[in-house]
């Protein structure tokens, strides 16, 4: 157990479909984040909240939809996928300072 | 921009013995951190090892170092006595000091796959 859980693990989806990442983390970190991890890309930093609120959108597309209820929990709601959006999406969560991230294990996503 | 730099798609090592990946980065900051983290196929980033930009020391824990060469903006990992178990995607990573007001987001190298040979 890492600390951060992300479900599901594994998600088909269709290109109309609607559905979300579910990511939580119970180690008192005030900052969450959502990576995009594609074969042979750096991982690229979509989102990052801190304290809840949205500090940063890497430019990412409108039918990506980051929620942040609270410090623990982070969702990434999905709408009007592409293919080309398939890949390993990571949560990851920090205190404010200089340490290292806590990962999850990722949804490994697949749009059809 | 920060731009993180592993020019080694894939590296092998035999068990036992030693290998070093490299790393290299570029910032105008002085003040950062820099890390590398392991990606098993069970996907899950672990941090191997942190160095923090103004220590000249360079980290250590257990099997795994660094060189760290900060005027040379250089970053490598040497891995003593190569288990099966190391065998991974290797991640160099580079942070922004807390000092500098703005997000600290981790920038990512692309990899190096090891593999580790009987």
């Amino acid at each position: 157990e890492t600390g951060v859980t992300q479900t599901p693990r594994h998600l088909v989806m269709g290109m109309t479909n609607k559905k979300s990442l579910k990511c939580e983390q119970h180690l008192g970190h005030n900052a969450m984040y959502w990576y995009k991890q594609s074969a042979k890309k750096p991982l690229e930093l979509m989102f990052v909240y801190n304290f809840k609120e949205q500090t940063e959108n890497n430019s990412v597309p409108s039918r990506f939809s980051p929620e942040c209820p609270n410090s623990s929990h982070l969702f990434l709601h999905l709408h009007t996928l592409q293919p080309e959006d398939s890949a390993l999406y990571l949560c990851a969560s920090s205190l404010w300072t200089g340490d290292g991230y806590t990962f999850g294990s990722g949804t490994r996503l697949t749009v059809v | 921009a920060q731009t993180v730099t592993q020019s080694q798609p894939e590296m092998s090592v035999q068990e036992a013995e030693t290998v070093t990946l490299s790393c290299t980065y570029d910032t105008s900051e002085s003040d950062y951190y820099l890390f590398w983290y392991k990606q098993p196929p069970s996907r899950q980033m672990i941090l191997v090892i942190r160095q923090e930009a103004y220590k000249q020391q360079n980290a250590t824990e257990n099997r795994f170092s660094v060189n760290f060469q900060k005027a040379a903006k250089s970053f490598s990992l040497k891995i003593s006595d190569s288990q099966l178990g190391d065998a991974a995607m290797y991640f160099c990573a580079y942070r922004r000091g807390e000092n500098t007001g703005t997000a600290s987001k981790l920038t990512f190298g692309t990899g190096t796959r090891l593999q580790v040979t009987l």
